[in-house]
């Protein structure tokens, strides 16, 4: 199946601090990545969609300002989360799709963020 | 309003012992139905694709089925390697490419 790699894997950063997680698809042109939130032991929760070359659509509740997305390639995109707080400490999972009629989603390995 | 839901929310099993998980949607016109895997601390690993009712998937001792409501998840003869959550989701034709996903069901095969 086609592969998602996401980076870092694990960071810890102190509240106040911003921190960037990356979203690459490696072997395929992603026209759509998805940026979901996971609390312990629920499902995915859907914080944006991103389209190559326009600005992404957050879902409601989700702050803008906050979580920065960029979805700067067909290749690339990146959750950025801005001052940082305690309570944006999450499992971060990214997720590609070709965009074809009836494609699949594949996921990044997710991004475990810790605040301090 | 459409939705998924999954059923049990958790299951234990013996290894050898077989059962099924039970995914419920309802969407207006669906485009595919799909199960993932999901480990701890893991991004989720897709299994199968369903697209159409009566349509069946099969992968080691997986095997998916999609009728027009619901789709099930057979488990064979599992094996503690087997113990993940499993997440079903599906893509509706007037969601675009977006993905609605249902809670899981939490799996745990005992040696």
């Amino acid at each position: 199946g086609a592969v998602v790699s996401q980076h870092p894997s694990r960071v810890i950063c102190k509240s106040g601090t911003s921190v960037k997680i990356e979203c690459r698809s490696l072997d395929f042109q992603a026209t759509t990545m998805f940026w979901y939130r996971q609390f312990p032991k629920k499902s995915l929760m859907l914080m944006a969609t991103s389209n190559e070359g326009s600005k992404a659509t957050y879902e409601q509740g989700v702050e803008k300002d906050k979580f920065l997305i960029n979805h700067a390639s067909l290749t690339l995109s990146t959750l950025t989360v801005t001052s940082a707080h305690p309570e944006d400490s999450s499992f971060y999972i990214c997720s590609a799709t070709s965009g074809t009629h009836t494609g699949e989603l594949f996921f990044g390995e997710g991004s475990r963020l810790t605040v301090l | 309003e459409d939705q998924v839901t999954q059923s049990p929310e958790a299951l234990r099993l013996q290894e050898g012992e077989s059962s099924s998980l039970n995914c419920s949607y309802t969407v207006s016109g669906l485009r595919g139905l799909f199960w993932y895997r999901q480990d701890p601390g893991k991004g989720p690993e897709f299994l199968f694709t369903l697209y159409s009712a009566g349509e069946e998937k099969e992968k080691e001792r997986l095997k998916a089925t999609l009728t027009k409501k619901e789709s099930f998840l057979h488990i064979t003869a599992p094996k503690p390697e087997d113990s993940a959550t499993y997440l079903c989701a599906v893509q509706a034709n007037n969601y675009g490419q977006n993905f609605v996903f249902g809670p899981g069901t939490r799996l745990s095969v005992l040696p």
